[in-house]
């Protein structure tokens, strides 16, 4: 999508490895959002941000940690990987008030094996 | 707590027929409703929104209703061609929440037959 952009696309990792996620903007958006997407639970919140380092937990936040440190990019880290993390991870942003909708990333497929 | 759910989790139709998804909602303090689109590897995508003091909205070949009576919340698709296969997600945004934070449905896959 247009002013969002997720890497990488695709990874295969082991368990107990690292990972990072990215999500870069170009909206210049205050909010930033990340869900993983799994089949029969839709999309949960891991974890969100609401401007640089402001960041807060969703309902799924146990194993992961995200980072701001600039307004377009937002991390998402498994600190160390495990089977239940395979999923595909959007990224999301908004602008807030002035439109309630989210523009989503095209997500990337992690699998950790 | 809260919950967004589907009705139905697929859905065939005929093209040119009318679509209609149904979403049912526990959570009566939220501000706004949202449909989305996903289409096979791709985020979801913003379809329209409905706020909470409103009964239905008008898109582009598609319509919300809002009953807050039974917490129901339906999108109709006029027409349906082939591009709206794909699978619909409703969201709520509640009330006071940081940030607007959404909660989504399971999603309801829609097939439209030639």
């Amino acid at each position: 999508d247009a002013g969002i952009t997720q890497s990488p696309r695709h990874k295969v990792t082991e368990t107990g490895t690292p990972v990072t996620l990215r999500c870069h903007q170009t909206e210049n958006h205050r909010y930033m959002y990340w869900y993983r997407q799994d089949p029969g639970h839709g999309l949960r919140l891991i974890h969100y941000s609401y401007g640089v380092k402001d960041t807060d937990k969703g309902e799924v936040s146990d194993g992961y940690s995200v980072s701001r440190s600039k307004t377009e990019d937002f991390l998402l880290t498994l600190e160390s990987a495990t089977s239940s993390q395979t999923s595909v991870y959007f990224c999301a942003i908004s602008e807030g008030s002035s439109r309630i909708g989210y523009t989503f990333g095209s997500g990337t497929r992690l699998t950790v094996v | 707590g809260e919950s967004v759910g589907l009705h139905l989790p697929t859905l065939s139709v005929q093209e040119g027929d009318n679509s209609i998804i149904n979403c049912a909602y526990s959570n009566s303090a939220s501000d706004y409703f949202i449909w989305y689109k996903q289409e096979s590897g791709k985020g979801p995508q913003f379809i329209i929104d409905i706020r909470s003091n409103m009964d239905k909205r008008q898109g582009q070949r598609v319509t919300v209703l809002l009953n807050k009576t039974v917490k129901h919340l339906s999108l109709q698709i006029a027409a349906t061609q082939p591009g709206d296969s794909a699978v619909y997600f409703c969201a709520e945004i509640p009330h006071n929440t940081n940030a607007g934070k959404s909660t989504f449905g399971d999603g309801t896959t829609l097939t439209v037959k030639p």
